[in-house]
């Protein structure tokens, strides 16, 4: 079946440093893939998505690759700030745009120190 | 928009008290999903409706889960009977329209004792 594997965490970081979430996938056929966000008592948000091989999706300051020969999607942002902190989770939909449900890696909870 | 609305956002039962659950979609949008949320086990699909329509309910953990669509603007999750083991943050998202992503309620904290 489908699956999702990302670093849990916690990632403690000083602002302005550069960051890196990695994020790979196991699935049959050609999924799309997103990065969600959640602030603390808050539902995800979506931050970013990629729905075929080699798409950037892009927000926010925020990039990642649709690799699909290291079936890898990895979350980067060159200077992150105190307002990026919170759990970011990598998922994945069989079907484009998640018109069935999300396979969700673990999330990795991220802090920034000012 | 108001967006997608949970209600209520905290519950606090007794173990073997039936469980209700409730979410508003965004009007117009005809795909509507819970997820379950626990330390253990992440963020989980429990099941998913399109047009009011149950499609995939594998992720139900049980018989004692069971979730309705009656319309378009309504659902509910029901645990009957609950135990300590259901408490979890549960998710409401919905999709449609023009928009090619889930979005997602504030979720339920139920905390059974």
């Amino acid at each position: 079946g489908n699956s999702v594997t990302q670093m849990e965490g916690p990632v403690t970081l000083s602002e302005e440093a550069f960051l890196t979430i990695n994020c790979t996938y196991t699935a049959t056929g050609y999924p799309s893939l997103f990065w969600y966000v959640q602030y603390p008592g808050e539902g995800l948000q979506l931050l970013l998505k990629a729905t075929k091989a080699d798409d950037k999706g892009s927000n926010k300051g925020f990039e990642a690759t649709y690799r699909k020969e290291t079936t890898s999607f990895h979350l980067e942002k060159g200077s992150v700030q105190v307002s990026d902190s919170a759990v970011y989770f990598c998922a994945l939909s069989r079907s484009g745009g998640g018109a069935d449900g999300l396979t969700f890696g673990k999330g990795t909870h991220l802090i920034i120190q000012p | 928009d108001a967006g997608v609305i949970q209600s209520p956002r905290h519950e606090v039962t007794e173990m073997g008290q039936e469980v209700t659950l409730r979410c508003k979609p965004i009007s117009g949008h005809n795909s509507l999903f819970w997820y379950r949320q626990t330390m253990m086990r992440g963020l989980e699909l429990l099941i998913y409706f399109n047009n009011n329509v149950p499609i995939d309910d594998s992720g139900m953990p049980e018989d004692r889960f069971s979730a309705k669509m009656p319309n378009a603007s309504f659902s509910t999750l029901k645990i009957q009977p609950s135990e300590p083991r259901d408490s979890a943050v549960y998710f409401c998202a919905s999709k449609g329209g023009s928009y090619n992503e889930q979005f997602f309620g504030p979720g339920t904290r139920l905390t059974v004792l």
